[in-house]
């Protein structure tokens, strides 16, 4: 039972361009939306975390969006860049966390 | 400051084997998850200490087991192997065993083959 679906599996983004990751989600007790980024060889790597009472958080290059009543969230890298080339996971978590089945992410040069 | 260690690195073993892998939180952490992570999927949860006491079970048969220790470290160990245990075993340290308190960070995971 996939609780977290995240879409699309793979993307290639020019460097300077948007990249844009979406994830949806079934069980309205998540109450945390963690973003990871994993490089090959390496564990996950948690990048920017939202709760649903808010609609947007900005760090940096990074920011989530997230759709309470739709029950999806976004994953927004502004700014692309080669060293954001990596497998990123979005996440929900209520009293465990459930990852989705990644994206992974290149950036041409 | 170290990070979370996770040993060994990379592991064979035969079907209908045992294995146990280790875990060392970041010091001061005294939450530790374990997450199966198979090729191409994302980190599936199988269990979470806090204090030496199970928190969560992720949906794993009873062949999978863990324990904690008392400087925090954990074991996570695994009866009678099959085909499909193949994967990459995560750990992650957390100070509080709720990651919007305090993050989760993961070692790089042991990879377990079965053959």
């Amino acid at each position: 039972q996939q609780q977290v679906k995240q879409s699309p599996q793979s993307l290639i983004v020019q460097k300077g361009g948007i990249s844009i990751i979406n994830c949806a989600y079934e069980n309205t007790a998540f109450d945390y939306f963690p973003w990871y980024q994993q490089f090959p060889g390496k564990g996950p790597a948690l990048l920017i975390a939202i709760r649903p009472d808010v609609s947007e958080k900005k760090e940096g290059r990074f920011t989530i969006s997230f759709n309470k009543s739709a029950k999806q969230f976004s994953l927004h890298i502004m700014d692309s860049q080669p060293g954001d080339s990596a497998t990123y996971f979005c996440a929900a978590e209520d009293d465990k966390i459930i990852f989705g089945k990644g994206t992974r992410l290149h950036i041409l040069p | 400051d170290a990070g979370v260690t996770q040993s060994p690195t990379h592991l064979i073993k035969t079907r209908g084997q045992h294995v146990t892998l280790r875990c060392s939180p970041i010091s001061g952490h005294k939450s530790v998850s374990w997450y199966q992570q198979v090729l191409g999927q994302g980190p599936q949860f199988i269990f979470q200490y806090y204090e030496k006491e199970e928190r969560g079970r992720g949906n794993f048969p009873d062949r999978f087991s863990a324990r904690q220790f008392p400087n925090y470290s954990s074991e996570l160990n695994v009866n009678a192997l099959l085909l499909g245990d193949s994967a990459l075993y995560l750990c992650a340290s957390s100070a509080d065993s709720f990651s919007y308190n305090s993050p989760l960070h993961f070692g790089n995971g042991t990879r377990l083959t079965v053959t």
